[in-house]
């Protein structure tokens, strides 16, 4: 089935370094590919999102990249500061159909 | 503008109870989606309305079921409820590809 794995679950960085966060998607057809960053007791927020016809977009700090070929997708955040420390999912979907999450990537950016 | 809104914020029920929670989308957003969120897990699809129909649905029991209103607000309804259905639920609205969550309802089934 449709399926979206997410590596790493875990991402410690020293402040003002950079992180990445990779994913992979299963369903071929899948076209559209938001990431969402969610901090503690709060619902998901949609930081970048890329569209299959485009392979990076970048907006600040932070640029996505996405490979078709290869179905895979990653988020990179440049100059990390404290408050970049979240839960971060990347998703997919086709078109305005279901996002299928992947299982999420804790980032602490420590001082 | 609000912003996705969503009621209640917590809600406790006992097993085999029913329970409706509320989503009000975002302005000019006509379709809503519902997702569940267990701890330490990702977003995982419920249902998505549009044009006051369900247009999609993910693997879900029927206990799920959920409704549209004129004004695209959305409620989520649950039967019988199971332990296992605490989790905090999550309502998205769109317009287009962006969907837009809430800050959800964490519901605790006792």
């Amino acid at each position: 089935g449709e399926n979206v794995e997410q590596h790493p679950s875990t991402l410690s960085v020293q402040e003002g370094d950079s992180a990445v966060i990779k994913c992979t998607y299963s369903d071929s057809a899948s076209n559209y590919f938001p990431w969402y960053k969610q901090e503690l007791g709060k619902g998901p927020q949609l930081i970048i999102d890329i569209r299959s016809n485009v392979g990076e977009k970048k907006d600040q700090r932070i640029a996505v990249t996405l490979n078709k070929t290869a179905k895979h997708f990653s988020l990179h955040i440049t100059e990390t500061q404290p408050e970049d420390s979240a839960v971060y999912f990347c998703a997919a979907s086709y078109n305005t159909d279901k996002l299928i999450f992947g299982t999420g990537t804790r980032l602490q950016v420590f001082p | 503008d609000a912003g996705v809104t969503q009621s209640p914020t917590h809600l406790i029920k006992t097993r085999g109870q029913q329970v409706t929670l509320r989503c009000s989308p975002k302005s000019g957003h006509d379709t809503v989606s519902w997702y569940q969120q267990a701890l330490g897990q990702g977003p995982q699809f419920i249902f998505q309305y549009y044009e006051e129909e369900e247009r999609q649905r993910g693997n879900f029991p029927d206990r799920f079921s959920g409704h549209q209103f004129p004004n695209y607000s959305s409620e989520l309804n649950v039967n019988a409820l199971l332990l296992g259905d605490s989790a905090l639920y999550l309502c998205a609205s769109s317009w287009g590809h962006e969907q837009y969550f809430g800050p959800g309802t964490r519901l605790t089934v006792t």
